[in-house]
């Protein structure tokens, strides 16, 4: 079974600056999707950034980029020039790519902090 | 489009009162899941659908029953409510093969004094 960790329970960051938020997965599938999710104070579930396992090419959106290395099963976030607006919990999730097994699997989450 | 509905936002239960949380997408999509999310745990599969007429269990679906009638709709039973199930419910839906990942509801939470 696949498992996804996130070693950071909570992080800080000064606004405007930069933060990396780390998400490690087991898994013996060679294609799967993996994602980031944002849930802010509003407890909606947000897709902020996605990535396929085939694509060596690291994801990017505006001011959230990842840095997926496959070999090493790791998938952390970064956010750049960081706002209030980004303080919420982030959630990394895996999919595998077909089958009945297309549910998430998430990680417990970590709490980001914005500092003005 | 209104994506995935839920409803209700917010419910009180008593211990052992049976209650069912609704989910509804427009989106045409195939997998529909219920999630349960408390704090330190992230979310955790309940039960999920891989379309309508197929359901099966997740991570934790004791207390819990779902069946899928419908393409659109996905509604969580608790059948005899515990304390345990106080928690936030998250129903989500998505393509059967999709970079996009789900779609999720807005969640429900749920208190059972």
């Amino acid at each position: 079974a696949q498992t996804v960790t996130q070693s950071q329970p909570e992080m800080s960051v000064q606004e405007a600056e930069t933060v990396t938020l780390s998400c490690t997965y087991d898994t013996s599938e060679s294609d799967y999707y993996l994602f980031w999710y944002k849930q802010p104070p509003s407890r909606q579930m947000i897709l902020v950034i996605r990535q396929e396992a085939y694509k060596q090419q690291n994801a990017t959106e505006n001011r959230f980029s990842v840095n997926f290395q496959k070999a090493a099963k790791s998938f952390s976030l970064k956010i750049s020039d960081s706002q209030l607006g980004d303080a919420a919990m982030y959630f990394c999730a895996y999919r595998s790519y077909g089958g009945s097994q297309g549910n998430l699997i998430f990680g417990k989450g970590t709490k980001l902090s914005v500092k003005p | 489009n209104a994506g995935v509905t839920q409803t209700p936002k917010f419910q009180v239960l008593k211990t052992g009162q049976s209650m069912t949380l609704q989910c509804a997408q427009d989106m045409n999509h195939e997998y529909m899941s219920w999630y349960r999310q408390d704090p330190g745990m992230g979310l955790r599969l309940i039960h999920y659908s891989v379309g309508a007429g197929i359901t099966d269990q997740g991570e934790v679906p004791n207390g819990y029953n779902v069946s899928r009638s419908t393409t659109e709709d996905f509604p969580l039973r608790l059948l005899s409510a515990a304390p345990s199930q106080t928690s936030v419910y998250f129903c989500a839906s998505s393509l059967r093969r999709s970079l996009y990942g789900y779609t999720f509801g807005s969640g429900t939470r749920l208190t059972v004094v």
